[in-house]
């Protein structure tokens, strides 16, 4: 069974630059969810989509950061533009539970962005 | 504001040490506690999901306990291999949320 892919693993830009991850889950997994991990700190969430709606993005800074899960499949993560602040590992994770239910996360490998 | 604390930061121990960590959690309104491994340049891959108070769960040498009523998780190592090097994250969350990650500790296993 493929895992959860994510690119690129890799993206060093300048500040005020933009910059997109993408994500496609395990097949069948209907809830995706994008967590930012910054060094020395414990993953943090920044939205959660169940099928292609968003069940959580309280803490998605929204006035730099996007996000959509089109079709209910695969997903893109953008930062427009990007501060040094967001310099980073973005993790992309999926579980077959919806909602409510406490299933296992399985994530990619991550995407580290460096600002410059 | 929900938290969720690790102990240790970090940790290094001999070959054959065996070793324990800490997850404290908010004890109100518990769902479930999960932990993770997570090595360099991998992605984190689930060790345990927890959801009954006073659950144990093993998987050759790690095992984890859980106490709901007090707020707590135990993950223990028997005879640490250079291969568990790596940073577990403990997370949690309550019903109808999604999970609260700790600050992980890493362990560092010297041959």
């Amino acid at each position: 069974e493929a895992g959860v892919a994510q690119s690129p693993r890799y993206k060093i830009i300048e500040k005020r630059q933009s910059v997109a991850f993408w994500c496609n889950p395990i097949s069948g997994h209907a809830t995706l969810y994008w967590y930012q991990q910054i060094l020395g700190q414990g993953p943090k969430l920044l939205i959660q989509f169940q099928n292609n709606g968003v069940v959580d993005d309280s803490q998605l800074p929204k006035d730099r950061f996007s996000a959509e899960r089109l079709k209910g499949v695969d997903s893109t993560l953008k930062i427009q533009p990007a501060k040094l602040e967001d310099s980073a590992v973005y993790l992309c994770a999926s579980s077959f539970s919806t909602t409510g239910w406490a299933g296992e996360l399985f994530f990619g490998e991550g995407s580290r962005l460096t600002v410059l | 504001i929900l938290n969720v604390e690790q102990s240790p930061q970090s940790l290094h121990v001999q070959e054959g040490d065996s070793t324990n960590f800490t997850c404290s959690f908010p004890s109100s309104n518990f769902y479930a506690l999960h932990w993770y491994r997570w090595e360099t340049a991998k992605s984190p891959e689930a060790l345990f999901v927890m959801t009954l108070n006073g659950d144990e769960k093993k998987k050759g040498r790690i095992s984890a306990t859980l106490n709901t009523k007090e707020g707590y998780s135990y993950l223990y190592i028997k005879g640490s291999q250079p291969e568990d090097s790596a940073t577990y994250l403990c997370a949690f969350n309550q019903a109808g949320t999604a999970l609260i990650f700790g600050k992980g500790t890493t362990l560092s296993v010297s041959s």
